[in-house]
């Protein structure tokens, strides 16, 4: 398997834009989950998902963020409309139920 | 609540000892997690602890685990600068469905 495979792995786009990034997990992983890394916040669990359903979405920010899974090769984080403080690298990770998670490479968004 | 702490940064020489700290707030984890990540990387699994151990060894690394005091340390033998990176304590969360907590990282910075 490839690994956890994310895109774009940048992004640079315009405040007020929509933004989604994309996550392809490891074939047969059970769980998928989204984090958020920033100088001051460290690594944000933004939500989670078992079998394509969310488990806990308690770290999403706002509601101008929103994650799908709609199959279980597919995620995506959906931010609309963009903000600057949305600035930050984005992992998407998989794993197998209480085992090592995988990470992507991320995607490190930014928002002028 | 939900809770994994660390400090932020560790300067060592080369050769000498580090040693990372981490503490957390659930006492029934079970699984706990020492990750890596180098600059512009996605993070890599380094080692692992059960909660019916108090200590782990691999090669240079070693991992301690106080449950009375939720605390978790790592300690790598004879530093090099290729150890240089952010180390991440993970943790799985009780009451979570698999809900994997990281610390907000520590950034080891080795020198001759």
């Amino acid at each position: 398997d490839a690994g956890v495979i994310q895109s774009p792995r940048h992004e640079v786009t315009e405040m007020g834009q929509e933004v989604t990034l994309r996550c392809k997990p490891i074939s047969g992983h059970d769980y998928l989950f989204w984090y958020r890394q920033t100088m001051m916040r460290g690594l944000e669990l933004l939500i989670y998902f078992n079998n394509n359903v969310p488990i806990d979405d308690s770290g999403m920010p706002e509601d101008r963020f929103s994650a799908k899974m709609p199959n279980a090769s597919f995620s995506t984080l959906k931010i609309q409309p963009s903000e600057p403080r949305d600035s930050a690298v984005y992992f998407c990770a998989s794993s197998l139920p209480y085992s090592e998670a995988f990470f992507g490479q991320g995607t490190r968004l930014t928002v002028v | 609540g939900e809770d994994v702490e660390q400090s932020l940064f560790l300067s060592v020489r080369e050769g000498d000892s580090s040693v990372i700290n981490c503490t957390y707030t659930d006492s029934s984890s079970t699984y706990l997690y020492w990750y890596k990540q180098e600059p512009g990387a996605g993070l890599q699994l380094l080692t692992y602890i059960f909660s019916n151990m108090d200590m782990k060894q691999d090669q240079r690394l070693t991992v301690l685990l106080n449950k009375k005091d939720k605390h978790l340390s790592l300690r790598i033998a004879d530093t090099q600068t290729g150890d240089s990176a952010i180390y991440f304590c993970a943790v799985i969360f009780s009451g979570g469905y698999n809900k994997l907590i990281f610390g907000a990282g520590t950034r080891l910075a080795v020198h001759p």
